[in-house]
């Protein structure tokens, strides 16, 4: 139980284009879900948090008009990297938490690359 | 975010050995605690965690110990496999905190055969 998948597991696109990568808890339903952003040979570096049907609470630094997050059901968020550039290659990992639980279940990761 | 860091960057054992990763966290308040495993390309898998009313934790081969005195957390691995080489971070949570972990800088462990 308490598997996460991530569409889609690596994607290239060009720079000005927009971005989307799902996050999916399968067998369960997800009250809170989170982003993160990893470069490499670093750590996970928590982007924002989201919690079903509300607005995402994002972490100092992070732009909020650049990574649109939306968590319309209990069972999906999604991450939108809009007008990505280079910079914004990255692996973004996503994790899902249950109501009343403190365990994240996390996503298999979606590799991103802006050429 | 809060501050989370390794003493080790990476380590490297002979098969069947014991190891030791450490962590040192920042935030006083930090009342819970996770060490994941994250093998290349993948996202991280959860090997054990504790709480702060806790200093020692064990599980199959894995032990976590916490000393809140210092901030200080270590994972020790017992015989460590050639299936254990991954790299090893551990989060910090402030309960009450929208549940929000925040990670050290990790340390890549490599298992000799």
């Amino acid at each position: 139980g308490a598997v996460v998948s991530q569409h889609p597991s690596w994607v290239i696109c060009k720079s000005g284009t927009s971005v989307k990568i799902e996050c999916r808890s399968l067998d369960f339903q997800a009250t809170t879900m989170f982003w993160y952003r990893q470069f490499p040979k670093q750590s996970l570096m928590l982007m924002a948090t989201s919690n079903e049907g509300s607005k995402a609470t994002y972490e100092q630094g992070v732009e909020k008009d650049k990574f649109l997050i939306n968590h319309a059901s209990l069972t999906l968020s999604t991450l939108t990297v809009t007008s990505a550039h280079p910079e914004d290659s990255s692996f973004y990992i996503c994790s899902a938490q249950g109501q009343g639980g403190n365990e994240q279940y996390f996503g298999p990761g979606t590799r991103l690359t802006v050429t | 975010g809060e501050s989370v860091g390794l003493h080790l960057p990476t380590l490297s054992v002979q098969e069947g050995d014991n190891s030791i990763i450490n962590c040192a966290y920042s935030n006083s308040a930090s009342d819970y605690f996770i060490w994941y495993k994250q093998e290349s390309g993948k996202g991280p898998q959860f090997i054990i965690d504790i709480r702060s009313n806790m200093d020692k934790r064990q599980g199959q081969r894995v032990t976590v110990l916490l000393n809140k005195t210092v901030k200080h957390l270590s994972l020790q691995i017992a015989a460590t496999q050639p299936g254990d080489s991954a790299v090893y971070f551990c989060a910090e949570n402030i309960s009450g905190n929208f549940n929000k972990f925040y990670f050290g800088s990790g340390t890549k462990l490599n298992v000799k055969p």
